[in-house]
Formats: C-alpha cells, sequence, structure tokens
C-alpha cells in the first residue's frame, strides 16, 4: 500500500516567491496533519484537518501561510511570499481515528530551503 | 494544556548497552494517547508504539520495552542490547481527549557506538 505521499522531496527558492508543498495521505484516512521540524523549534504542528475540514490552524505562523484539502485525497500547503525563516523540513500525515486518534502515518517530508 | 517532555537531549552508548530514553507528560485529560517515534538519519518518523491511557501494562517487543506509569505521568523507552542501527532521534508524543493533533517533545538524538 502507498503511504503518505509528499512533493517535493527538496525544494530551493529565493526569498519572496511562493512554494507550494503537496500531500498525498493515505486513502481512507480521515485526519490530515502537517507539521514543520526545525533545529530550534523541533516538530510544530502547523495545521490539520478532520474529513477535509481545518480544525485547528492555530499553529500557522503567520498569514503569509495557508492550507488547503480541496479532497479527501490531496492537501497542499503554501507560503507566499516566503522567507529565510521558513526553512525547514514540512512533513506531511494522516490517520484514521472514529474512534480515537489513531496512529500517525508520516510522509518522507519536503526540505525546503529559502534563500 | 498539554505537554511532553524529554529532558534527555542526547544520549551516547557503545553497543550492546542497556538504554532507557524518558518521557514525562502533561494533560488535564482523563483520556489520551501516547506514542514513541523514531527518526533515524534518512529523516522519515517511524511510528514504535500507541498506548492509552487506560491501559498501564508495560509491553515489550523484540529488544524494545516500554514503562507506562501514571502515578509520575512517565512513559520511558527501553532499549535492550543496543545497536548500531538503532541510533536515531526518538521522539515521545501526546494525543489528549477528544483532540486531533499529536503533541511532541524535542526528541532525544540516541547514538550508539560499535
Amino acid at each position: 500500500d502507498a503511504g503518505v505521499i509528499q512533493s517535493p522531496r527538496h525544494e530551493v527558492t529565493e526569498m519572496g516567491q511562493e512554494v507550494t508543498l503537496r500531500c498525498k495521505p493515505i486513502s481512507g484516512h480521515d485526519y490530515l496533519f502537517w507539521y514543520r521540524q526545525t533545529m530550534m523549534r523541533g516538530l510544530e504542528l502547523l495545521i490539520y484537518f478532520n474529513n477535509n475540514v481545518p480544525i485547528d490552524d492555530s499553529g500557522m505562523p503567520e498569514d503569509r501561510f495557508s492550507a488547503k484539502m480541496p479532497n479527501a485525497s490531496f492537501s497542499t500547503l503554501k507560503i507566499q511570499p516566503s522567507e529565510p525563516r521558513d526553512s525547514a523540513v514540512y512533513f506531511c500525515a494522516s490517520s484514521f481515528g472514529p474512534t480515537g486518534p489513531g496512529e500517525l502515518f508520516f510522509g518522507e517530508g519536503s526540505r525546503l530551503t529559502v534563500l | 494544556a498539554q505537554k511532553v517532555t524529554q529532558a534527555q537531549t542526547e544520549i551516547s552508548v557503545v553497543e550492546k548497552e542497556d538504554v532507557t530514553l524518558d518521557c514525562v507528560y502533561e494533560t488535564r485529560d482523563t483520556t489520551y494517547y501516547l506514542f514513541w517515534y523514531k527518526q533515524p538519519p534518512s529523516g522519515e518518523l517511524v511510528f514504535l508504539i500507541r498506548r492509552n491511557s487506560f491501559d498501564e501494562q508495560n509491553e515489550i517487543s523484540g529488544r524494545y520495552s516500554w514503562n507506562f506509569q501514571k502515578s509520575t505521568s512517565s512513559f520511558n523507552f527501553t532499549i535492550t542490547a543496543s545497536q548500531v542501527v538503532d541510533s536515531a532521534v526518538y521522539f515521545c508524543a501526546l494525543i489528549g481527549g477528544s483532540q486531533g493533533n499529536l503533541i511532541f517533545g524535542k526528541g532525544t538524538k540516541l547514538s550508539v557506538k560499535p
């Protein structure tokens, strides 16, 4: 079975450019999460969806960040405009939790470098 | 507020030594779930275990074992006879109540030297 698929795996861009990260969750999973990992702050939850509806976006750093989940099989995380401090590894994860939180399955991450 | 504390930032052991990674959590929920994830140098996050707050039985899986104690709000992870392949960053994490989001500790970097 395919796991969580993220693209791109690596992205290098210049400050001010728009960045779009993509995620395909595991089929049948009803939760989708976006995390950011940096050395300084560790793993931070940015936003999560349940049945395609954003539930908690309190971790989204600022208005430059936006996330969408137009359907059960696709989500995007967009940064516009990007800044050097956005450089991090962005992980997408999905889980199936009708009766409580299940195991989160993580993608391989998208490493973003903003110059 | 929910919080996970992994006080050990880095641990270095020699192969075949036993090592315990500590995890202390805080939550006001009576129902919650605890997890351990492994992040090897390749970067992916690998699920190791999930326990709910009503099951305090310790669990053993091969060389791995977990000790869950609600009285001390701890969920410690022991690797017996460590191997070089165990070198990774290990994260303890918590989901409380009806929340869906996983709160991670800062991680413990384990280095196992031959």
